[in-house]
């Protein structure tokens, strides 16, 4: 099974300020279809999980445009450029590439300093 | 709009079983690949099962030969069928339509 690393595991925040969150895998994600799927969750307190990006990069619709995802291979990054109040929660990077199982990351939990 | 909402969580003793239910609205359960996915007590994600708009279904490791997906098309609703029930799964269950529709989940604790 693909083995998914996120760190860090808390991350202290002031308001308006950037927050990153690096997530890496045991083996490449590359599809044999060429993608890569690699995706990430918020899960606010008490709220059940919401997908923000698909695919590395790409937003769900209705996810604010200061969420941002890159990377490839086996090295991924999920960045809010300004963080607000309501991204206060856990956040998850999922692979779907080696499938089945999917894997998680451990979660990231984002706080306001 | 999709909707998905599960019932029939609860408190079962070790080796019991439960059934889980999700009905969905919004969207065809047989056109999509629908997951299960739990999450323990202040731990994080699991992948527990999915089912394939085919029909083929899968497993994670611990789960297998005790849980069991499946769908009722007539009903639109997913399944779980959970035996042999341990203390371990005890979780807040999740459906989920392709990762992007998720349900508010159902919580399963098994405990004597």
């Amino acid at each position: 099974d693909v083995v998914m690393t996120q760190s860090p595991l808390s991350l202290p925040v002031t308001l308006g300020q950037p927050a990153s969150i690096s997530c890496k895998s045991s083996q490449s994600l590359v599809h044999s279809d060429g993608n890569t799927y690699l995706n990430w969750f918020q899960q606010r307190p008490g709220q059940s999980p919401r997908r923000l990006i698909y695919k590395v990069s790409n937003r769900d619709s209705g996810v604010p445009d200061r969420f941002s995802g890159s990377g490839s291979g086996t090295d991924f990054t999920l960045k809010i450029s300004r963080v607000e109040a309501e991204d206060v929660g856990l956040y998850y990077c999922m692979q779907n590439t080696h499938w089945p199982p999917k894997t998680f990351g451990q979660g990231t939990k984002v706080e306001i300093k | 709009e999709v909707q998905l909402v599960e019932s029939g969580g609860g408190l079962v003793q070790p080796g019991g079983s439960l059934r889980l239910s999700c009905a969905a609205s919004g969207f065809t359960v047989s056109s999509n690949y629908m997951s299960w996915v739990r999450q323990a007590p202040g731990k994080g994600l699991e992948w527990v099962s999915v089912i394939y708009s085919g029909g083929s279904t899968y497993y994670t490791d611990s789960v297998k030969g005790r849980f069991s997906i499946s769908r009722d098309n007539s009903k639109n609703t997913l399944y779980l069928q959970m035996n042999s029930l341990r203390v371990e799964d005890t979780a807040m269950y999740y459906c989920a339509r392709e990762d992007t529709n998720w349900g508010q989940g159902t919580l399963v604790t098994v405990s004597s």
